[in-house]
């Protein structure tokens, strides 16, 4: 089944301590992309890449670390996390960088950090 | 820039009503428009996308969206709500040659029985 997983699905950690959100697709996807969703504000991107070892930053960067050394994998790190971190996160793929490709996303990571 | 609003963020219909959520974006160029929708506890799904071909634009589950250009405009609309539509949409926006992809914030919509 052609998928984007996302691990953990649930997180609760303390400020400060490391962490990182695992993301992987199967469909060979060249492009993906992190976002964020708070209430009210809708998604917000944080990091993309448009292929492997080419990412570069979306609207909210801020305190986020992202990797991209194989196709169907796209790590979200988090060196320090802060309460202001505590959020859900998305993971999505799609084809190529083209923006006629839909994106396919993951089923979320619930954040909270304390 | 790109950039998109969504009036309501809230909207409530009875079961066999006509849904319509609003979406109006901001583009300097042709844009690419897509209307998601997220169940609760999941990930966005694609509802439909206007990709610069027929205005009109047929999705999922019944939902179409059209494209007017002059109004900056991508109204969903259904002709008829079921209990199953409950979910929270989302309109977004992206451009040819431009990496990013820009989500309105949403609107939650309930049946009512």
């Amino acid at each position: 089944e052609a998928q984007v997983t996302q691990n953990p699905r649930y997180l609760i950690t303390v400020t400060g301590k490391k962490l990182t959100v695992t993301c992987s697709q199967n469909m060979n996807h060249e492009y993906m992309s992190w976002y964020r969703q708070d209430p009210g504000l809708g998604l917000r991107q944080i990091y993309y890449s448009m292929n492997v070892e080419a990412t570069d930053k979306g609207d909210v960067p801020e305190g986020y670390k992202v990797s991209r050394k194989e196709k169907r994998n796209f790590p979200l790190i988090l060196e320090s996390p802060s309460p202001n971190q505590t959020s859900l996160y998305f993971c999505a793929s799609k084809r190529t960088r083209s923006s006629y490709n839909e994106q396919f996303f993951g089923p979320g990571t619930r954040l909270t950090v304390l | 820039a790109q950039s998109v609003t969504q009036l309501g963020s809230h909207v409530s219909v009875s079961e066999g009503a006509l849904v319509l959520l609003r979406c109006n974006y901001s583009s300097s160029v042709p844009p690419y428009l897509f209307w998601y929708v997220q169940y609760p506890n999941q990930g966005l799904q694609l509802l439909l996308k206007y990709t610069s071909a027929a205005t009109l634009v047929k999705g999922i589950n019944g939902f179409e969206a059209e494209f007017k250009k002059s109004e900056t405009s991508f109204h969903l609309t259904k002709p008829s709500a079921h209990m199953s539509d409950a979910a929270e949409y989302f309109c977004a926006v992206s451009v040819e040659a431009g990496n990013q992809f820009y989500f309105g914030t949403g609107t939650s919509l309930t049946v009512i029985p």
